[in-house]
C-alpha cells in the first residue's frame, strides 16, 4: 500500500460543477506534486509545492487550483473543466527538492472524468 | 528540454524469461530514476542511479547507465506475472521549470504465466 493517500478513488463531475481532490502524507516530506495523466501516456506535472509555497506552475489552466493547508496536506481545486480534462490525477511527495534528487512517492491516484 | 524515450513501447514474454527495457535522454543528468505503474494504480520508485554510477542492482532489478551515449537500461532477470506493469525512465529536466521529473513514455510489459 502506499504511503500517501488521495481521495477520492473515483470522481465524476458536470463542466459546471466544483469539486476537490485530497492529498495527503505523513512521511515528513516537504515538497507536494500534482501530476495528471492520460491513458496509455506518461505522467506530466502540473504543480509544485516546496516548504508549502507553489514553486512550479506548469502553465496549467487556471480551472485548476492548488492548495497546500500545511505540509502533510494538498488539495487540487478544480472547477468548470473541460470533458478532455479527464484523466488519472496523481499525487506525489518527496523529501525535498534539490539537486541530488529524492525519490518520488506516488499515491494511487484519483480517476476523474467530466461529462 | 529533457525528454525521455523508452524503447520498446511493449514487450511481451514468459515467465521466468528476462526483460529488458532502454531508455535515451537528450541533455545532461545528475541521476536517472526508473518506476514501475501497474494498471490504473500510481507509480512506484525501483531504483535511482547516479550519473556518476554505472551500474545498479536491487532484487532482480539491474540498471546501467552510459552518459556517454545519454542512455539507460533496465534488466528484470527470471520475471513473474506479477512484473505485468508499465515501466517508466525519469530524469530532471534543466531546460525548463529546474529540477522538476520528466517521465519518459514507458514499456509495457506483459509476463505471461
Amino acid at each position: 500500500d502506499t504511503e500517501v493517500t488521495q481521495t477520492p478513488k473515483h470522481l465524476v463531475m458536470g463542466m459546471t460543477n466544483k469539486k476537490s481532490l485530497k492529498c495527503e502524507q505523513h512521511m515528513g516530506h516537504r515538497a507536494m506534486y500534482w501530476y495528471k495523466q492520460k491513458a496509455k501516456k506518461p505522467p506530466e506535472l502540473m504543480f509544485v509545492y516546496s516548504y508549502e509555497k507553489l514553486s512550479i506552475n506548469e502553465s496549467v489552466p487556471s480551472r485548476f487550483s492548488p492548495e497546500c493547508p500545511n505540509s502533510s496536506l494538498l488539495n487540487l481545486h478544480l472547477h468548470a473543466l473541460q470533458p478532455e480534462d479527464s484523466a488519472l490525477y496523481l499525487c506525489a511527495s518527496s523529501q525535498a527538492r534539490d539537486r541530488v534528487y529524492s525519490p518520488l512517492h506516488f499515491g494511487n491516484g484519483t480517476r476523474l472524468t467530466v461529462t | 528540454s529533457q525528454q525521455g524515450e523508452e524503447d520498446p513501447q511493449a514487450l511481451s514474454i514468459q515467465e521466468g524469461e528476462n526483460a529488458t527495457m532502454n531508455c535515451s535522454y537528450k541533455t545532461s543528468i545528475n541521476n536517472l530514476q526508473w518506476y514501475r505503474q501497474n494498471s490504473g494504480r500510481g507509480l512506484v520508485h525501483l531504483i535511482l542511479i547516479r550519473s556518476n554510477e554505472r551500474e545498479k542492482h536491487s532484487g532482480r532489478l539491474r540498471v546501467t547507465l552510459d552518459t556517454s551515449k545519454k542512455s539507460s537500461s533496465l534488466l528484470i532477470t527470471a520475471s513473474r506475472a506479477a512484473d505485468t506493469a508499465s515501466y517508466f525512465c525519469a530524469m530532471e529536466d534543466y531546460g525548463g521549470s529546474q529540477g522538476n521529473l520528466i517521465f519518459g513514455k514507458g514499456t509495457k510489459l506483459s509476463v505471461k504465466p
